[in-house]
């Protein structure tokens, strides 16, 4: 069976510090892989996806960077955080376009102080 | 611009009741639909979904109902237990070539003993 992993768990970060966050998929090969953020009281933003290594699509303009080393791992990363920056970060796998579903890991919360 | 929209961001339901949340969307190219479960701190989990080809699709305690000339879709939870208490993502996916989903902002469910 498939699995998604990320980490850290949780994360506190000052201003201006950079930030990376790691996620791996095990059991499956070539996944879809994504990378969300739920801002507190929101819904699930899509920050960047990726559909092979090295290719990656970014959704919204911001502080933050993705990239797909190799074709199970998926990484989030800023140089400088900014208190806007502060959520919940989802990292997720999926089989598209043929299969519709995400799976997504268990989160990074990420505060910036 | 959000095009999946969950206009009610909470309901308070008896254990044993039915649940009803209500999820519209704005693009006509969707084609798929699905719902999530949410646990603080947690990823979500998928829960059901439905292809616009149908109307109607059941798994145990829920379903998903799709009205495409409405363009609003509703999920069921029957009967309501303590442990459905959690948010409620509903998602769109447009054409076989999108790899992305679109989330509604989500509904917060409790489920009172």
């Amino acid at each position: 069976s498939q699995t998604i992993h990320q980490w850290p768990a949780t994360l506190v970060q000052p201003v201006g510090s950079p930030l990376s966050l790691e996620c791996t998929v095990e059991g499956t090969s070539n996944p879809n892989l994504y990378w969300y953020r739920q801002a507190a009281g929101r819904g699930l933003q899509l920050l960047f996806y990726s559909v092979g290594i090295g290719q990656i699509s970014s959704e919204v303009p911001q502080n933050l960077s993705a990239s797909r080393p190799q074709d199970r791992q998926f990484i989030l990363s800023s140089k400088k955080l900014l208190l806007s920056d502060s959520g919940f970060y989802l990292c997720a796998w999926g089989r598209g376009p043929v299969n519709y579903e995400q799976y997504f890991g268990p989160g990074t919360r990420l505060t910036v102080t | 611009d959000q095009q999946v929209k969950q206009n009610s961001p909470s309901l308070s339901v008896q254990e044993g009741r039915i649940s009803i949340l209500n999820c519209d969307y704005t693009n006509s190219m969707f084609d798929y639909f699905l719902w999530y479960k949410k646990y603080p701190a947690e990823g979500p989990t998928f829960l059901i979904s439905i292809s616009s080809i149908k109307d109607k699709n059941e798994d145990g305690r829920f379903t998903v109902f799709l009205n495409k000339s409405a363009k609003h879709l509703s999920l069921h939870i029957v009967p309501s237990q303590p442990g459905d208490s959690a948010v409620y993502f509903c998602a769109a996916r447009g054409s076989s070539n999108d790899y992305k989903l679109s989330f509604g902002a989500g509904t917060t469910v409790t489920v009172r003993a």
